[in-house]
């Protein structure tokens, strides 16, 4: 069955860095492109970014463009999330999502129990 | 922010028919296709429709979508307590070249 793990969350002071991963199994990771969501607290969802199945692209939200960085290593099944110039807008729990494209259709079909990052001093 | 538009909550009795409607514009709903996910309190996000009006497999068919011009919407037959949960739209934006999620829609069964 497909998993998908997060992990590297915590809390971090404003302006610090961070990184997140995602390990992938029951599944070949690397046919799948993957994307990065986000939820503040008590928030809506936010998509923050994705990458092809083969890291040849990758897309970001205005609000991480130039501070996030989406990355994967197909050797390892494992999804990236860099984050730098973190500020309390990015207090959220991140999910990483499997992304299913059908030719017609895109869709998220499966999704990581998320990893809390909490900025604050 | 968010560029689809849901109501913030929708409500109904055990049994009722509730709507939820999610609208946006040319550069996402009008040009691709619509997913609707369910999120159960304190849990992760899960496809509850894609591609506009298709059930993943285990999803009842209480659950249906569907898509006109630039709005979409989801219905939920036969309401049951364990519907309470957030329900989100979302749809490639070819403009923002990103993917967009609605607002987000509460529903309560009553």
């Amino acid at each position: 069955q497909v998993q998908l793990v997060e992990s590297g969350g915590g809390v971090v002071q404003p302006g610090r860095s961070l990184r997140l991963s995602c390990v992938a199994s029951g599944f070949t990771f690397r046919n799948n492109g993957m994307h990065w969501v986000r939820q503040a607290p008590g928030k809506g969802l936010e998509w923050v970014a994705d990458i092809w199945y083969d890291g040849s692209k990758e897309y970001y939200a205005d609000s991480v463009k130039g501070r996030f960085t989406i990355s994967r290593d197909n050797s390892k099944n494992t999804l990236y999330l860099q984050m730098t110039s973190l500020g309390a807008g990015d207090t959220a729990i991140y999910y990483c999502a499997r992304d299913e494209w059908g030719g017609m259709y895109k869709v998220l079909d499966y999704w990581g129990l998320g990893t809390l990052v909490t900025v604050s001093s | 922010q968010s560029v689809l538009t849901q109501p913030p909550s929708a409500s109904g009795t055990p049994g009722q028919r509730v709507i939820i409607s999610c609208s946006g514009s040319s550069s996402n709903i009008g040009s691709n296709t619509v997913n609707w996910y369910q999120q159960l309190p304190g849990t992760a996000p899960k496809v509850l429709i894609y591609s506009n009006n298709q059930r993943p497999s285990g999803v009842p068919d209480r659950f249906s979508g569907s898509k006109s011009g630039t709005s979409a919407s989801l219905a939920i037959s036969g309401l049951q307590s364990e519907d309470e949960a957030d329900y989100h739209c979302a749809a490639w934006d070819d403009s923002l070249t990103g993917y967009v999620f609605g607002t987000g829609t509460k529903v309560t069964v009553l």
